[in-house]
């Protein structure tokens, strides 16, 4: 069974371009979470979402920031327009609703130059 | 507004003496508490976790520790392995606001062997 997979594990953009994200979540598991950890940093909830719903975006910046967890598919963080600001370790994480113990991914590190 | 706290950076033990790790928040809707571990380039894992109907939950070397008059848990580790050398993260979650985590901003633990 394998755990959330994350993909890619490094990404680098230059300012301006589109980083896309992605998240397969545990077999079973129909809950997605994205976090993003800035530099010395705790993790900070950005989205919660189910099959082709977004529950809570709470933590989403306003602009530029999208998600979706299609019905087929991993869910895709999406950030346009890339500033220096955005670089960050985003980690996905699945569930199964019964509980809280999340499965985290490895993360995806992004960096912006 | 920081509403989980851990106020020391970093923590350094002697192998097989005892490791504990604080956590303080101010939301007094948290119920549900949990300790998560991380090591460089990977995603934390879940380590333990209490209900705020208890005030202590054990798992071997691990016991959480709940004060909910003091707003206060604390992560004892006993006896400390040098591979117990990580980042732990204290989190929190509110039955109303869902699976979503609130983090606390990590505290270095190193054990020395």
């Amino acid at each position: 069974n394998a755990g959330v997979m994350q993909n890619p594990r490094h990404l680098v953009r230059r300012r301006g371009q589109e980083a896309r994200l992605r998240c397969s979540p545990m077999k079973g598991h129909s809950h997605v979470y994205w976090y993003r950890q800035l530099p010395e940093e705790g993790l900070k909830f950005m989205v919660y979402l189910q099959k082709e719903n977004i529950i809570d975006e709470s933590g989403m910046p306003k602009e530029r920031f999208s998600a979706e967890f299609p019905k087929e598919g991993p869910s895709i963080l999406r950030i346009q327009q890339v500033v220096r600001g955005d670089s960050a370790a985003y980690f996905c994480a699945s569930s199964d609703r019964e509980n809280y113990g999340y499965t985290f991914g490895s993360g995806t590190r992004l960096t912006v130059v | 507004d920081q509403q989980v706290k851990q106020n020391s950076p970093s923590l350094s033990v002697q192998e097989g003496r005892i490791s504990i790790l604080n956590c303080d928040y101010t939301n007094s809707m948290f119920d549900y508490f949990l300790w998560y571990k991380k090591y460089p380039a990977e995603g934390p894992t879940f380590l333990i976790s209490i209900s705020s109907i208890k005030d202590k939950n054990e798992d071997g070397r691990f016991t959480v520790f709940l004060n909910k008059s003091a707003k206060h848990l604390s992560l004892h580790i006993v006896p400390s392995q040098p591979g117990d050398s990580a980042v732990y993260f204290c989190a929190a979650s509110a039955r109303e606001a869902g699976n979503m985590l609130t983090f606390g901003g990590g505290t270095r633990l190193m054990v020395k062997p």
